[in-house]
């Protein structure tokens, strides 16, 4: 089936640095990627939706420029958290979409555990 | 608006005891998609389930089984004989066609099973 690697699952780093998470499929073409924030003890909250060779679109409340969202290839998405604080420390997840969307299905990354300290 | 409500924020059972997760969700497209997934405390989401709005038949899978209801918008997910290892957060999500295959979580429901 379709995989969906996450990397890196745990990340703890200092106050003012940028931090990278990436996401790959495996073995399909990832038309669509989503990235999503889930903080502790509540729901997934979609963070921004990501077309391969276009700007991401964000949804309200969600900082473009501090959160950088790149989707250069099918198989590739990377968020960039860019000057942490210790509020962005979150559960952050990404799925991947192929184009057939909900008839195909989704698949969903690991999930990266960003602590800012 | 919500458009997935879990009104059950926790639920605890005892071992070997059915349970009954709810799920209710809002939509106003006629093709869309409802899902299941469990997360354990690692973090990761487990897929359980997806049905298409088309697909009222109800669904069993071993222990799981899932009760879709168009007239109520419900999809509601019972665990038979439940399990330790049941425990976990349990999210019902809705993906609208129309929306571009974005997912929509519910609050999630913190499935206890004490042995």
């Amino acid at each position: 089936g379709a995989v969906v690697s996450q990397h890196p699952s745990r990340v703890i780093c200092k106050s003012g640095t940028s931090v990278k998470i990436e996401c790959r499929s495996l073995d399909f073409q990832a038309t669509t990627m989503f990235w999503y924030r889930q903080f502790p003890k509540q729901s997934l909250m979609l963070m921004a939706t990501s077309n391969e060779g276009s700007k991401a679109t964000y949804e309200q409340g969600v900082e473009k420029d501090k959160f950088l969202i790149n989707h250069a290839s099918l198989t590739l998405s990377t968020l960039t958290v860019t000057s942490a604080h210790p509020e962005d420390s979150s559960f952050y997840i990404c799925s991947a979409s192929t184009r057939e969307g909900g008839t195909s299905g989704y698949t969903f990354g690991s999930g990266t555990r960003l602590t800012v300290v | 608006a919500q458009k997935v409500t879990q009104a059950q924020t926790e639920i605890s059972v005892v071992e070997k005891e059915d349970v009954t997760l709810d799920c209710v969700y809002e939509t106003r497209d006629t093709t869309y998609y409802l899902f299941w997934y469990k997360q354990p405390p690692s973090g990761e989401l487990v897929f359980l389930i997806r049905r298409n709005s088309f697909d009222e038949q109800n669904e069993i899978s071993g222990r799981y089984s899932w009760n879709f209801q168009k007239s109520t918008s419900s999809f509601n997910f019972t665990i038979t004989a439940s399990q330790v290892v049941d425990s976990a957060v349990y999210f019902c999500a809705l993906s609208e066609a129309r929306t571009g295959n974005q997912f929509y979580f519910g609050t999630g429901t913190s499935l206890t099973v004490i042995p």
